[in-house]
């Protein structure tokens, strides 16, 4: 079946190390993928999109590389504060044509950085 | 901020009941999708408006229906609510169907 799959356990990790986040997904061959970052009883907001052709995109201290044999991303946060704990979400687009083409989404990671 | 509204914030109903949401797309967007999120859980895609034509479902039964507006707004109608329809209702407004998606804050219903 098609699917895409987050680290489901919570990463708990120290202020100013990395967190690094994994998305894998089968039998899709998207075009993009986003990721968005999901804060308690509000709504996702976008914060990077990378395409096919991408291997890697940067955006301030978050990185996010793409890899289509392994399809895989991950979603790097470097140097880590507190305020970086919510939950983040990789969503995929499948691809296809017309109807058929939509926004797929992972369950999302909880991180949580630590003082 | 999105600039995409949802309403209401919260509401609670109980099971058997009908329940409209509501929402107001980003200035410039003709494309609405609509998901549900349960705790702890990604959103669920419902369906999507693109141009008030429906543009793509997802699996959800037809109690579930919805319309787009001229406007671009967006109302989202559940009937004959069930216990499992509490959850956070999203709305997201883009310029097209997958592109990068603009969110509201939610509405949190809650059956009972």
């Amino acid at each position: 079946s098609q699917k895409i799959e987050q680290n489901s356990e919570a990463l708990n990790i120290q202020e100013g190390k990395t967190a690094t986040l994994t998305c894998n997904y089968t039998n899709y061959s998207p075009a993009y993928l986003q990721w968005y970052r999901q804060d308690p009883g509000r709504g996702p907001v976008f914060l990077l999109l990378i395409r096919e052709n991408e291997k890697e995109k940067r955006k301030e201290r978050l990185k996010v590389t793409f890899d289509t044999t392994l399809k895989q991303s991950l979603f790097h946060i470097t140097a880590s504060q507190p305020a970086d704990s919510a939950t983040y979400l990789c969503a995929l687009d499948t691809g296809g044509a017309g109807n058929n083409r939509k926004l797929i989404w992972g369950l999302g990671t909880s991180l949580a950085v630590n003082p | 901020e999105t600039g995409v509204t949802q309403s209401p914030t919260h509401l609670i109903k109980t099971r058997g009941q009908q329940v409209t949401l509501r929402c107001s797309s980003q200035s410039g967007h003709n494309t609405v999708s609509w998901y549900q999120q349960a705790l702890g859980q990604g959103p669920q895609f419902i369906f999507q408006y693109y141009r008030e034509e429906e543009n793509g479902r997802g699996n959800f039964p037809p109690r579930f229906s919805g319309l787009q507006f001229p406007n671009y707004s967006s109302e989202l109608n559940v009937n004959a609510l069930e216990l499992d329809d509490s959850a956070l209702y999203l709305c997201a407004s883009s310029q097209a169907a997958t592109d990068t998606q603009y969110f509201g804050p939610g509405t949190r219903l809650t059956v009972l």
